[in-house]
């Protein structure tokens, strides 16, 4: 399967510090999209990374992706409280029929204390 | 817009009843998915339309789910007879097309409880 996979499963830390978060992958993709869920909603797109692409900013976001190593990570910079979510990496490669279709895995659960 | 509607948010039911899950794609996506969310599984992706086709329906789990997506503004994804099992949180999302670009919108969420 070329489900994403995070890690860490949860991370906890002080509003102000940074917070990383990693996503590994088995099998070759075309791009790499990050998700944040919030308690109870659904899935909010944050980035898109494609597999030609090392690195990408949004804001305090910042995605790598190294297809070698068939990883990327997410760092959210100055974390805030609002910040608390589940984050779910996406791999896109090509599915049956041609289509682009996203394989989320299981997510970080990120809770900032203030 | 107001992005994709999903209803009922919440739904409890017992065992053996019919469920009905309805969903409102972003007017003029044309691809529209639903998955199921759960502490065990995660998301998994349930099935696929492209322009109101079903294109992809190997993760319905059983034949006791089947969706319809009878037009480009409304869908449904129905179990009949629910399961224990199926509690979870069912999600539905739209994209506007599928390039490697296109990124995916999702409702709400619905959580059903099979009692």
């Amino acid at each position: 399967s070329q489900q994403g996979e995070e890690d860490p499963q949860a991370l906890s830390i002080q509003e102000g510090e940074n917070a990383t978060m990693n996503c590994s992958y088995k099998t070759s993709i075309n791009n790499l999209q990050w998700y944040r869920q919030n308690s109870g909603r659904g899935l909010v797109h944050l980035i898109l990374i494609r597999s030609n692409e090392r690195e990408k900013h949004s804001g305090r976001l910042r995605v790598t992706l190294d297809t070698s190593k068939k990883s990327s990570s997410l760092l959210i910079t100055a974390s805030r409280a609002a910040d608390t979510a589940s984050y779910f990496c996406a791999t896109v490669a090509p599915a049956s029929g041609g289509s682009y279709i996203p394989t989320f895995g299981r997510g970080t659960s990120l809770i900032v204390h203030p | 817009d107001a992005g994709v509607i999903q209803s009922p948010r919440h739904e409890v039911t017992e065992m053996g009843q019919e469920v009905t899950l309805r969903c409102k794609p972003i007017s003029g996506h044309d691809y529209l998915f639903w998955y199921r969310q759960t502490m065990m599984r995660g998301l998994e992706l349930l099935i696929y339309f492209n322009n109101n086709v079903p294109i992809d329906d190997s993760g319905m789990p059983e034949d006791r789910f089947s969706a319809k997506m009878p037009n480009a503004s409304f869908s449904t994804l129905k179990i009949q007879p629910s399961e224990p099992r199926d509690s979870a949180v069912y999600f539905c999302a739209s994209s506007l097309r599928n390039t490697l670009a296109d990124t995916q919108y999702f409702g709400p969420g619905t959580r059903l409880t099979v009692l």
